[in-house]
């Protein structure tokens, strides 16, 4: 059964950068018959798609979010990051990362427990 | 920023249907885009309960069911027991955001 865990500071200061990593377990980035995802909800608010990646190191980002945002891979490690700078209290969320399947598409099947990230002087 | 537009909060007492709709627009559910939904219980994974529209994944109780029409589905859930408390959220593909786009989230409560 495929595991996600996020892990990064629960607390970065305005106009910092954001580091978060998604570690992979029982199953290979590699593979490539998924695509993985990074997701967040701000409180009170819905979910938003910040982006994907597939193992081939391609990306696709929510176009609000691409002029700051990053997302890369080691497969070497079975694991995929997030970098998003220029931090303001807007990016305060809990952030998800998950496994995205093939078919059906856009079916996210796995989901880590999600990180809350609180941007704050 | 597209959303999926869900009621904020369903309630109903044990043993009843309730249901929770999912609003979109020509450019996801409109469009034809399949819609999956999520059940999230407090401190977990968002867990899937419906994907592709109707289907259930093996292991999730028949109580829960999908359909959709048009720019809208909906998640039906009956039988309702004091284990459904949660908040459940559908997601479908837009076109125009070229990525995914979820609902803003419905908290059921068990009378």
């Amino acid at each position: 059964q495929v595991h996600l865990q996020e892990s990064g500071p629960g607390v970065v200061k305005p106009s910092q950068t954001l580091s978060l990593t998604c570690t992979v377990s029982g199953d290979s980035i590699s593979s490539g018959t998924s695509y993985w995802s990074w997701v967040r909800q701000p409180a009170g608010k819905g979910l938003e798609w910040i982006g994907r990646i597939y193992a081939s190191g391609n990306t696709n980002y929510n176009p609000s979010l691409k002029s700051r945002l990053t997302i890369l891979v080691d497969t070497s490690k079975n694991q995929f990051s997030l970098r998003l700078n220029s931090l303001t209290a807007a990016d305060t969320a809990i952030y998800y990362c998950a496994r995205v399947g093939l078919r059906p598409p856009w079916l996210y099947d796995s989901w880590g427990q999600g990180t809350l990230v609180t941007v704050s002087s | 920023q597209s959303a999926l537009t869900q009621p904020p909060s369903v309630s109903g007492a044990p043993g009843q249907r309730v249901t929770i709709s999912c609003t979109g627009s020509s450019s996801n559910v409109g469009a034809g885009y399949e819609v999956h939904w999520y059940q999230r219980l407090p401190g977990t994974a968002p867990k899937v309960l419906i994907y592709g529209d109707t289907n259930r994944p093996s292991g999730v109780s028949d109580r829960f069911s999908g359909s959709k029409s048009g720019t809208s589905a909906s998640l039906a859930i009956s039988g309702l027991q004091a284990e459904d408390e949660a908040d459940y959220f559908c997601q479908s593909y837009d076109s125009s955001l070229s990525g995914e786009v979820f609902g803003t989230g419905t908290e059921v409560t068990v009378l």
